[in-house]
């Protein structure tokens, strides 16, 4: 099975400042795809960001960019402009493209954001 | 659109009891997704429902089942629960469970085993 490592189990940045969470990941496979989620105190997940392996161009979404690096089984999360409402739990998770709807998850990087 | 809901919001259980939890996807969602997240496992997929049919299923033990409906809704049941089913469970759903949508993950149950 695939594996998917967070190797920050904690960030911290201060509001308005840059921050780049880790995520490394385990495969074979040369199609699949790549996710960011976010889970705030509420609980309920948010998609951040996904990546498709073909692509060789890095996702951004708004102050939301990847930096994915597929050789070296990279896909690392930036957030710029840091706010507080970004402070959550942050998981990257994985997807194949050929065994369908399942998603590896990593164990999570807890992000703070300092006013 | 109203999003994901899964219910009841919090569980209390007793060793050896069984427990149903419901989700109900976005309406037109055809495929739903069963996740465990613990704070030592993390989060891990249980199974994949789509059109009433298990398609997909994570490692965990027979005592872990699910069912959809028609309507696209989904129960997930527990029996002979253990300590360590404690844990928040995590239903998402998505059109068809291809790979080019994004799944929607309900506020979870939290289910707790005394």
């Amino acid at each position: 099975a695939q594996t998917v490592t967070q190797s920050q189990p904690e960030m911290s940045v201060q509001e308005a400042e840059t921050v780049t969470l880790s995520c490394t990941y385990d495969t074979s496979e040369s199609d699949y795809y790549l996710f960011w989620y976010k889970q705030p105190p509420s609980r309920q997940m948010i998609l951040v960001i996904r990546q498709e392996a073909y692509k060789q161009q890095n996702a951004t979404e708004n102050r939301f960019s990847v930096n994915f690096q597929k050789a070296a089984k990279s896909f690392s999360l930036k957030i710029s402009d840091s706010q507080l409402g970004d402070a959550a739990m942050y998981f990257c998770a994985y997807r194949s493209a050929y065994t369908g709807n399942q998603f590896y998850f990593g164990t999570g990087t807890s992000l703070t954001v300092i006013p | 659109k109203a999003g994901v809901t899964q219910t009841p919001r919090y569980l209390i259980k007793t060793r050896g009891q069984q427990v149903t939890l419901s989700c109900s996807p976005i309406s037109g969602h055809r495929s739903v997704s069963w996740y465990q997240q613990t704070p030592g496992q993390g989060l891990q997929f249980l199974f994949e429902y789509f059109s009433e049919t298990q398609r997909n299923k994570g490692n965990f033990p027979g005592r872990f089942s699910g069912r959809q409906f028609s309507n696209s809704r989904s129960e997930m049941n527990v029996s002979t629960l253990e300590l360590g089913d404690s844990a928040l469970y995590l239903c998402a759903s998505s059109l068809q469970g291809a790979d080019v949508e994004t799944q929607y993950f309900g506020p979870g149950t939290r289910l707790l085993v005394l």
